[in-house]
């Protein structure tokens, strides 16, 4: 079974520029989440996606959004780009259904680098 | 409130040395926990999991005991490689609630040969 693939591995923008990220979850998967990881902040979640809908949300600006497709292929975009948004941002999909817990794969992130 | 607390890195050991990271939680209701690894410039991969009280998981010589009296899931190895130097990270998923996926802060591992 493939894994989780994010396009593209690496990013740079500059301040201002928007930026969308692209996630595909392993194959049958529903639910798709995302997370920044800084060297200050950590892991820090983003939001998670289950058939098309948004259904939890960490605590970022609104400047960060997101979306999933029928297919469950889900992409982040970024408006107004900030120096701090620089980051490695990772999509990890699992196969749980409401109300049921389940392991989470990681992608291997793509990296953005803001100047 | 849920959380994850992990000890502080970096551990630096020597090849074949025991490995013990410490990683104790908060939560309500019963999680299941993850120990996850992160080698440079990659992404997490799933190491192992524990889903109720006295499970063990392990997995390429790596293990961890889900201790329910004690709220933790210590990460032991008997022999480290130097091939194990990673950022290690502990989590929990909540299975009643709202569903949520909580990290600890990451243990980088240095293991020197």
């Amino acid at each position: 079974k493939a894994g989780v693939t994010q396009t593209p591995r690496y990013l740079i923008k500059t301040r201002g520029q928007q930026v969308t990220l692209s996630c595909s979850p392993i194959s049958g998967h529903r639910s798709v989440s995302w997370y920044q990881q800084t060297p200050g902040q950590g892991l820090q979640f983003l939001f998670e996606y289950f058939s098309e809908t948004q259904r939890n949300k960490g605590n970022f600006p609104g400047r960060f959004s997101g979306r999933q497709f029928s297919n469950s292929r889900s992409e982040m975009n970024v408006s107004t780009l900030e120096l701090g948004d620089s980051a490695l941002y990772l999509c990890a999909s699992s196969g749980r259904d409401r109300g049921a817990a389940d392991t989470q794969y990681f992608g291997p992130g793509t990296r953005l680098t803001v100047l | 409130g849920n959380s994850v607390t992990q000890m502080e890195g970096p551990v630096t050991l020597s090849e074949e040395a025991f490995l013990t990271i410490n990683c104790t939680y908060t939560a309500t209701g019963y999680p299941s926990l993850f120990w996850y690894v992160q080698y440079p410039g990659e992404g997490l991969q799933l190491l192992l999991k524990a889903t109720k009280a006295d499970d063990k998981g392990s997995n390429k010589g790596f293990e961890a005991t889900y201790r329910k009296e004690t709220t933790s899931f210590h990460l032991e190895k008997g022999s480290v490689q130097v091939s194990d130097s990673a950022v290690y990270f502990c989590a929990l998923s909540l299975t009643s609630g709202t569903y949520k996926y909580i990290f600890g802060t990451g243990t980088r591992l240095k293991v020197l040969a």
